[in-house]
């Protein structure tokens, strides 16, 4: 099965600074890759995603990389605001006809510091 | 108010004791799956069903088991044969052909 490796689990920035995160897949045929914010208490949230067809995807100060070859994809987040701080976590699928069952990163702790 | 509600936040059992967990949706979705939150493990599929009674087991189902008899509704119970209970469970789900998983505010389950 898929197998998702994460680094780094934890990750401290100065505000304004860049953060990356980056996870390694080892399942060629995976072809979905989303990342997700949880926020103390609370369930994961989508804040972007990328398929394999596509090098690169941006929403404001977010980005998501993704290198087939390599099977690696980072998250970039630039111009850091302490309400960045939270686990992240990156995710890898195989997305067909019949669900989409998601394997998980170990999750990565950011915190923004003023 | 569209959403997936996870009742009850917070629960606690003796060791020994079935306890059966929440999870309601009225986002009309199709899939809804059970995942395991530990620390410095991320999240671990427990199980999963894409339509109305039928599911399948993902990658640690031992000691779980699930129904789902409503679209609206799947819960799990954690059996006394599951090894180590105490975790965090997040229910999501999923609509038909998306890709989007949408989570519960999850129950932190503790046994004594």
């Amino acid at each position: 099965g898929e197998n998702v490796e994460q680094h780094p689990s934890t990750l401290s920035v100065q505000e304004g600074d860049s953060a990356v995160i980056k996870c390694t897949y080892s399942d060629s045929a995976s072809n979905y890759f989303p990342w997700y914010k949880q926020e103390l208490g609370k369930g994961p949230q989508l804040i972007i995603d990328i398929r394999s067809n596509v090098g690169e995807k941006k929403d404001q100060r977010i980005a998501v990389t993704l290198n087939k070859t390599a099977k690696h994809f980072s998250l970039h987040i630039t111009e850091t605001q302490p309400e960045d701080s939270a686990v992240y976590f990156c995710a890898a699928s195989r997305v067909t006809g019949g669900g989409n069952k998601l394997t998980f990163g170990t999750g990565t702790q950011l915190k923004v510091e003023l | 108010d569209g959403g997936i509600t996870q009742s009850p936040k917070y629960l606690f059992r003796k060791e020994g004791q079935n306890v059966t967990l929440s999870c309601e949706q009225n986002l009309n979705h199709d899939a809804m799956y059970w995942y395991r939150q530990d620390p410095g493990q991320g999240l671990r599929l427990i199980y999963y069903s894409q339509i109305v009674n039928d599911f399948q087991k993902g990658d640690i189902a031992e000691g779980y088991s699930v129904s789902r008899e409503k679209k609206e509704s799947f819960p799990l119970t954690v059996t006394s044969a599951q090894k180590n209970p105490t975790a965090f469970y997040l229910c999501a789900t999923e609509k038909q052909g998306g890709t989007e998983a949408f989570f519960g505010q999850g129950t932190r389950l503790t046994v004594v």
